[in-house]
């Protein structure tokens, strides 16, 4: 159980294009998911925390109009990188709550999307 | 603020021996701390968490992790390395009545055959 997926794994795309990433949980309900972004070898940066009804919580520094994060139901949760540059070349992971969003859930993580911008 | 602290960038066991990967952290209140490891080009897996009682923490493929209040440390140990464990490891904290995680820089762990 716990299972989180994401679509696409990997994406290449052309400078100021836009791109969707997807994020499921497959076998249970996520009202919180959460948005990372980690460079080479370095730790995971929380971009946004995902909201199911509600507008994303944005970390200092991330920009909500580059980075449009929708949670339209339980199970899914979109981060859209509009008006890519090479730049936002990275590994986006997500990740959902199994519980109800209290401090003591377990994080269960998707497989990451490399992204990479032309 | 919360903060963890993973002080080794590397670490190197053989096989069969104990294996440590050390984790420090800070936190206002009560701490619930995770472990997770993530292999190349994945999403990062649980390993185990601590969030009360006992202060060791079993978790999964044979991972065993101890708390310790005093040196707010909780190390992630394995009695005997194996080969195929070889990959990055972080620690995380998540402070009473929050669900922001904080993840420690990463532990790269190299198990020789």
């Amino acid at each position: 159980g716990a299972v989180v997926s994401q679509h696409p794994s990997w994406v290449i795309c052309k400078s100021g294009t836009s791109v969707k990433i997807e994020c499921r949980s497959l076998d249970f309900q996520a009202t919180t998911m959460f948005w990372y972004r980690q460079f080479p070898k370095q730790s995971l940066m929380l971009m946004a925390t995902s909201n199911e009804g509600s507008k994303a919580t944005y970390e200092q520094g991330v920009e909500k109009d580059k980075f449009l994060i929708n949670h339209a139901s339980l199970t899914l949760s979109t981060l859209t990188v509009t008006s890519a540059h090479p730049e936002d070349s990275s590994f986006y992971i997500c990740s959902a709550n199994l519980g109800r969003a209290a401090s003591t859930d377990t994080q269960y993580f998707g497989p990451g999307t490399r992204l990479t911008v032309l | 603020a919360q903060s963890v602290a993973q002080p080794e960038d590397q670490v190197n066991v053989a096989e069969g021996n104990p294996l440590t990967v050390k984790c420090t952290y800070s936190v206002s209140g009560n701490p619930y701390l995770f472990w997770y490891v993530q292999y190349p080009n994945r999403g990062l897996q649980f390993l185990l968490k601590y969030i009360t009682g006992d202060n060791l923490v079993k978790g999964s493929y044979g991972f065993e992790a101890e708390f310790n209040k005093s040196q707010t440390s909780f190390h992630l140990k394995k009695p005997s390395a194996l080969v195929s464990d070889s990959a990055l490891y972080f620690c995380a904290v998540r402070g009473t009545g929050g669900f922001k995680t904080i993840f420690g820089a990463g532990t790269r762990l190299f198990v020789k055959a």
